[in-house]
């Protein structure tokens, strides 16, 4: 595609259930990021794969947090028993990783902002 | 762990005017910087990268110059119009921890026409 995508844009969820939200990269772009941004905030890091490899969770807030990225492409975020705190916005993020310094340039999906009732 | 603050948080400008965006860093020891943009309830969108062996960046009336040694970038505008009204983020990409952006809050800008 010619941008990353991500789905749903919107979602509203009880407090208790899971959701899982989805993210298209461009294509061929090795790395990938997932990023939670609280209103007036910017985003901060919660979890990084290199292909299908999920190197770094550390910004994950809780082991209601799951990542995953089994073919390396396609990522889903997965929030089980979502809870009031974990409203925000989600963003997802690529880029290709090479040896040309431009390809670390990191191009962002639209978010999927996910309000918990 | 490394901070990123931006001031001022929120800018009103009249249309026309050349601005000025400010970025810095506690740790300079940084891969790279990049300047976002954010439009409400839209994704980021890159405007420039600066690697950590270059000084500055220029893309159109955009202009980004990086003093890793002070901790500091800055983003000019030249020449403010109206649709440059949105969001201004930076995020460095640190050395020890590669992988894991750390993003400021963002310059709220307003052009007025």
């Amino acid at each position: 595609g010619a941008g990353v995508s991500q789905s749903p844009r919107y979602k509203v969820a009880k407090r208790g259930q899971d959701v899982a939200l989805r993210c298209d990269p461009i294509s061929g772009h090795v790395s990938l990021f997932w990023y939670q941004q609280a209103l007036g905030q910017g985003p901060e890091f919660l979890t990084y794969f290199q292909n299908e490899a999920q190197l770094d969770k550390s910004g994950l807030p809780s082991d209601r947090f799951f990542a995953e990225r089994p073919e390396g492409s396609v990522s889903t975020l997965k929030i089980q028993r979502t809870q009031q705190e974990d409203s925000a916005v989600y963003l997802c993020a690529s880029s290709w990783e090479g040896l040309a310094e431009s390809y670390n340039e990191q191009f962002f999906g639209p978010g999927t902002r996910l309000t918990v009732l | 762990k490394q901070e990123v603050t931006q001031i001022p948080a929120a800018l009103s400008v009249p249309e026309g005017e050349n601005l000025v965006l400010n970025c810095s860093f506690t740790d300079s020891a940084i891969y790279n910087l990049q300047w976002f943009r954010q439009d409400p309830g839209k994704g980021l969108t890159s405007l420039l990268l600066i690697q950590s062996s270059q000084r500055e960046q220029t893309s159109g009336r955009l202009n980004a110059s990086l003093d890793k040694s002070s901790g500091r970038s800055t983003l000019y505008i030249a020449a403010s119009q109206p649709g440059d009204s949105a969001t201004y983020l930076c995020a460095v990409r640190p050395v020890r921890n590669f992988n894991k952006f750390y993003f400021g809050s963002g310059t709220k800008l307003n052009v007025k026409p």
